[in-house]
């Protein structure tokens, strides 16, 4: 049983570039949320997806936007990017909103 | 809003030795309560959960007792080994709720020396 995939792993982007980062659920998984790691702090919820809306969303800009497919696949879109988006992007996948998450090993972006 | 206060890292100890990760949260209403654990170079691990008061959370020789009465969900473990060196996050959600973001403490190094 495959669990919560993210891809790419690593990227490297130059400031005011867009980037997508794209997100497999575990296998029976219908919700998708993301979350920004920045270096030595804990994760922080971007936005959650489901049924293929977006139900909640952190305290992000709306530089951050992204989308979730039939198949429940993910994707972060971030715009307009700054230094300060130089993090690791989790994702993290969970049954009907109410279940627990599994979380992806996560795509680190370094904008320079 | 709600939030979590871990303590602070790095935490350093000799093999054997007994842990203790300080954790306290604040919440509107009656959360879950979660340790994660993230090594280096691998994404973030459930270790332990518990989803109400009195409920101990265990795993990997790790507990955790949730307790409403000081807002508390501290991790323990009798005796560390170098393997058990990561980033521990505790964390809270609103389980049951359409709303089930997870919200986490900044986290706490900790180092275990041979």
């Amino acid at each position: 049983d495959a669990g919560v995939t993210q891809s790419p792993t690593h990227l490297i982007k130059t400031r005011g570039q867009q980037v997508t980062l794209r997100c497999s659920p575990k296998s029976g998984h219908d919700t998708v949320s993301w979350y920004q790691q920045a270096l030595g702090q804990g994760p922080q919820f971007i936005f959650q997806y489901y049924e293929e809306e977006e139900r909640q969303r952190g305290n992000f800009p709306d530089r951050f936007s992204g989308h979730q497919f039939p198949n429940y696949s993910s994707e972060l879109n971030v715009n307009a990017l700054l230094l300060g988006d130089s993090a690791l992007y989790l994702c993290a996948s969970s049954f009907r909103q109410t279940y627990e998450q599994y979380f992806g090993p996560g795509t680190r972006l370094t904008v320079t | 809003g709600d939030s979590v206060t871990q303590m602070e890292g790095p935490v350093t100890l000799s093999e054997e030795a007994f842990l203790t990760i300080n954790c306290t949260y604040t919440a509107t209403g009656y959360p879950s309560l979660f340790w994660y654990v993230q090594y280096p170079g691998e994404g973030l691990q459930l270790l332990l959960k518990a989803t109400k008061a009195d409920d101990k959370g265990s795993n990997k020789g790790f507990e955790a007792t949730y307790r409403k009465e000081t807002t508390s969900f501290h991790l323990e473990k009798g005796s560390v080994q170098v393997s058990d060196s990561a980033v521990y996050f505790c964390a809270l959600s609103e389980e049951g709720r359409r709303d089930d973001k997870i919200i986490f403490g900044k986290g706490t190094r900790l180092h275990i020396l041979p």
